[in-house]
């Protein structure tokens, strides 16, 4: 089944401990980009990577790292979390070309207290 | 830089009625596409429509079609019929640029809808 894992589902840690969402995807999809929901403000882009070893920021990268070693797998690091990460994280990924679906994971919820 | 209004926080609809949820655009580019993806209280998205800029026709797709004014900068998705199973939010979503350009790897998304399905 194609499909985008992200894990862990839910997670709930104090400031300042790193953390690392995982993300992996079986379509051997190039394009994978992470995104953060809040309430109110839809969705945003953090990092979108377009192939292995090549990443970029999106709209609100700050306090936010991402690797991509593997073209399956994106990690999204958070070196030392501060509260207004609290937030619900979604991992997606793309064939590219003109008419692309962005394939969702099942999204993070991230709780920093 | 790209923009995405849905002006409807939330609606509701009778169900079996049809219901229009809006969204505006704005970009200088004359190549993009458009999105709508549905958010179930799961929280999990699922894809439903995309329209091309350069596409003649009217996206559709089963229930949903997108009703897409280019003059207007409007994109607005139509539900046909709706069912108990609709209510959820709902977000528009662009990417613009070329397709082999930065711009491809990014989608902007509106802040959403919620469509609530009255019984």
């Amino acid at each position: 089944e194609a499909q985008v894992t992200q894990n862990p589902r839910y997670l709930i840690t104090v400031t300042g401990k790193k953390l690392t969402v995982t993300c992996s995807q079986n379509m051997n999809h190039e394009y994978m980009s992470w995104y953060r929901q809040d309430p109110g403000l839809g969705l945003r882009q953090i990092y979108y990577s377009m192939n292995v070893e090549v990443t970029d920021k999106g709209d609100v990268p700050e306090g936010y790292k991402v690797s991509r070693k593997e073209k399956r797998n994106f990690p999204l690091i958070l070196e030392s979390p501060s509260p207004n990460q609290t937030s619900l994280y979604f991992c997606a990924s793309h064939l590219g070309g003109a008419n692309y679906e962005q394939y969702f994971g099942p999204g993070t919820r991230l709780t920093v207290t | 830089a790209q923009k995405i209004t849905q002006t409807q926080p939330g609606m509701f609809v009778q169900e079996k009625e049809a219901v229009t949820l809006d969204c505006t655009y704005d970009t200088s580019d004359q190549s993009y596409g458009l999105f709508w993806y549905k958010q179930p209280s799961s929280g999990e998205m699922i894809f439903l429509i995309y329209q091309g800029s350069y596409d003649e026709q009217n996206a559709t797709e089963g229930r949903y079609s997108l009703n897409f004014q280019k003059a207007r900068k409007s994109a607005n998705l139509v539900i046909s019929a709706s069912q108990l199973g609709d209510s959820a939010m709902y977000f528009c979503a662009m990417r613009a640029g070329p397709y082999s350009g930065a711009g491809s790897y990014q989608l902007t998304f509106g802040k959403g809808t919620k469509l609530s399905v009255i019984p």
